[in-house]
């Protein structure tokens, strides 16, 4: 199985900030790689996918980055709904593994 | 409306049995892949299982052997049977359905149903 390797874990930033989230695979996913934000009792939603397309209702302050092994997620200019935990998946093989989750949090 | 809606959550006892359904609007299950995925109290998100177009199946090394997943093209269902539960399959189970014939590429998970809780005790 394809582990995925967050980091940080957690995140404290302000409104405006400028922050990036990293995503590891412990082998090659070329650019099979999604990002999800997931607030408290809601339904997690699709952020990024293949690496590095928006989907529809994102923001173009998000971006996403990177092939292989190595990912990032960046937020520019942060604002107050951002808040919530974010996580990396990779959707190249079976299981479709989740990096453990990025809590993001207002300093 | 693209919709999916999970039912079938409770509370059952170790070595129980439960049947999630993901009942779907909007599109056809039968042509889509679903995917199930779960979050125990104050973890992250798992991925369990996907059921593609055709009925074949793949699985989580956490749930192979207990749980079954399958699609229901007379109700427009996909179903999770979940067998000899334990306290470690105790989470919120969502249903999600794969984007990659949607444009959002293959596994990416584009729309999501609200979640059903499964709660394993005795």
């Amino acid at each position: 199985d394809i582990q995925m390797t967050q980091s940080p874990s957690s995140l404290s930033a302000s409104v405006g900030d400028r922050v990036t989230i990293t995503c590891r695979a412990s082998q090659t996913i070329y650019k099979y790689l999604n990002w999800y934000q997931h607030k408290p009792g809601t339904a997690p939603k699709l952020l990024i996918y293949s690496a590095s397309l928006l989907h529809y209702w994102v923001p173009s302050r998000f971006s996403g980055s990177g092939s292989g092994t190595d990912f990032t997620l960046t937020i520019n200019s942060l604002q107050s709904e951002d808040f919530a935990t974010y996580y990396c998946q990779q959707s190249y093989s079976t299981p479709n593994t989740f990096g453990q989750g990025t809590k993001l949090e207002i300093k | 409306e693209v919709r999916l809606v999970e039912s079938g959550g409770g509370l059952v006892q170790p070595g129980g049995s439960l049947r999630l359904s993901c009942g779907v609007s909007g599109f056809t299950v039968t042509v889509n892949y679903i995917h199930w995925v779960r979050q125990a109290p104050g973890k992250g998100l798992e991925w369990i299982s996907v059921v593609y177009s055709g009925g074949s199946t793949s699985y989580a090394d956490s749930v192979k052997g207990r749980f079954t997943i399958s699609g229901d093209a007379s109700k427009n269902t996909v179903n999770l049977q979940m067998n000899s539960l334990t306290t470690d399959d105790t989470a919120v189970y969502y249903c999600a359905r794969d984007g990659g014939l949607y444009g959002s590429g293959k596994g990416a998970l584009d729309i999501w149903g609200q979640g059903t809780m499964v709660t394993v005790s005795s």
